[in-house]
């Protein structure tokens, strides 16, 4: 079964660093790029950048750009999305997605359960 | 990068059809043919219905169906079910660093 897992609920407090994985089993993974979507609460979704396999560049979205970092581990199929330094306005759910097309940016088909990240004082 | 509008509630009654729109621009919706539309119930992960501006992925029912006219692309729904109620987000490939870009969501209210 072609699936995206990703890490459990997590509560920080301003200030503090978060990394979050998406771990993908069922296909292969170097033929698809990843992408991390951020929905807060009662909101919408938003891109938030995107990465393959091969190590390349991540690509952020301009809102994103500086304050997040993504990358891959292709050795281990996973995923990454990780803060330096959280803020409370960073509470949301957090899903990875994998487009349905191979070597495509967009079409997101399989998309993991979310990740809460909750940050408060 | 700005969202896609969407309108933020539509409704309709078992059996009609409804259109959802979702507008953007001359950089993203009007100028690439990769608008994609998803369905989210609430407290799931959204699912991909529409692919490509009028592709299904496998498995979505063909009463859904998708186009796409200048900056505007639609989602269509006939035979409007109970279960279709849920959220609907657009989005569209996009020149900018981050290819993807939403819009901000329409409710469905089945009557």
């Amino acid at each position: 079964e072609v699936q995206l897992a990703q890490s459990g609920a997590e509560v920080k407090k301003p200030g503090e660093s978060l990394k979050i994985s998406c771990e993908a089993s069922g296909y292969s993974f170097s033929n698809y790029w990843i992408a991390w979507v951020r929905q807060t609460p009662g909101k919408g979704l938003e891109s938030m950048g995107i990465i393959h396999p091969d190590g390349s560049r991540p690509r952020y979205s301009p809102s994103f750009q500086g304050q997040v970092t993504i990358s891959v581990d292709k050795s281990i199929n996973t995923a990454y999305l990780q803060w330096s330094s959280l803020e409370a306005s960073d509470t949301a759910i957090y899903y990875c997605a994998r487009p349905l097309v191979p070597g495509s940016v967009t079409g997101f088909e399989i998309w993991g359960q979310g990740t809460l990240v909750t940050v408060s004082s | 990068q700005s969202a896609l509008t969407q309108p933020a509630a539509v409704s309709g009654s078992p059996g009609q059809s409804i259109t959802l729109s979702c507008t953007g621009s001359t950089s993203d919706v009007g100028l690439y043919k990769y608008v994609s539309w998803y369905q989210q119930h609430p407290g799931k992960a959204p699912k991909l219905m529409i692919y490509e501006v009028n592709s299904r992925p496998s498995g979505v029912s063909n009463r859904f169906s998708g186009s796409k006219s200048g900056n505007t692309a639609s989602l269509t729904i006939s035979g409007l079910q109970a279960e279709d109620e849920a959220d609907y987000y657009c989005s569209s490939y996009t020149s900018s660093s981050a290819p993807e870009v939403f819009g901000g969501g329409t409710k469905l209210t089945v009557l």
